[in-house]
């Protein structure tokens, strides 16, 4: 199955700065979904973006999508200490008679107060 | 909003015993998944379920079963559990056929001694 890549793995930037993480992908998706996971905890979904979508904002996330290029990007603006966690990338393929999301193995980020 | 309940957030077995790892959502959701989660290796599914009784393999199926008799109630059953088995298990719920946002249980860690 296909699996999204996150760029960087790891992250680590002060409070306040902008935090970039990129996902690739190899097949064509239908939507391409961000989730957070605190450390130990399940994942939280962030937000969807659907293949016809190039940008889309929700709060302080922004995320983009390129599917010439195959990739998109998580922009957190004015990061927080709380925003310190691990962001994973899915998308979505056809198998087994419905469609699964498929999730990178993540950036962890880290934000310094 | 939807909550996804796991049975343990925390469990020790010995090799060779059988675990019940239980998950419960209260959405009427038709679609169910279990996965296991690993440093480096990211989320890889083991098994999903988009209907009761129904049931399909997903990336690492070996030395795992599931069971589905009720709507809400998805369970993993590790039938003789194994070192190699200790890990993180996520479980999962989303309505409908297609890839919207899946819930997440908050985790059970596993360790087999």
């Amino acid at each position: 199955s296909q699996q999204g890549e996150e760029d960087p793995q790891a992250l680590s930037i002060q409070e306040g700065e902008n935090a970039t993480m990129n996902c690739s992908y190899k097949t064509s998706i239908n939507n391409l979904q961000w989730y957070r996971q605190n450390s130990g905890r399940g994942l939280v979904h962030l937000i969807l973006i659907r293949s016809n979508e190039r940008e889309k904002h929700s709060g302080r996330l922004r995320v983009t999508l390129d599917t010439s290029k195959k990739s998109s990007s998580l922009l957190i603006t004015a990061s927080r200490a709380a925003d310190t966690a691990s962001y994973f990338c899915a998308t979505d393929s056809f198998w087994a008679g419905s469609y699964q999301l498929t999730f990178g193995k993540g950036t962890k980020l880290s934000v310094i107060p | 909003d939807v909550k996804v309940t796991q049975s343990s957030r925390y469990l020790v077995k010995r090799t060779g015993e059988k675990v019940f790892l239980e998950c419960v959502q209260d959405m009427d959701h038709e679609n169910m998944f279990w996965y296991r989660q690993d440093p480096g290796l990211g989320l890889r599914l083991i098994y999903f379920s988009y209907d009761v009784k129904m049931k399909e393999k997903g990336d690492i199926p070996e030395g795992y079963s599931v069971s589905r008799e009720k709507k809400e109630r998805f369970s993993l059953i590790l039938e003789s559990a194994s070192t190699n088995q200790t890990s993180m298990y996520l479980c999962a719920s989303r309505y409908g056929i297609s890839t919207d946002t899946q819930y997440f249980g908050p985790g059970t860690r596993l360790t087999v001694l």
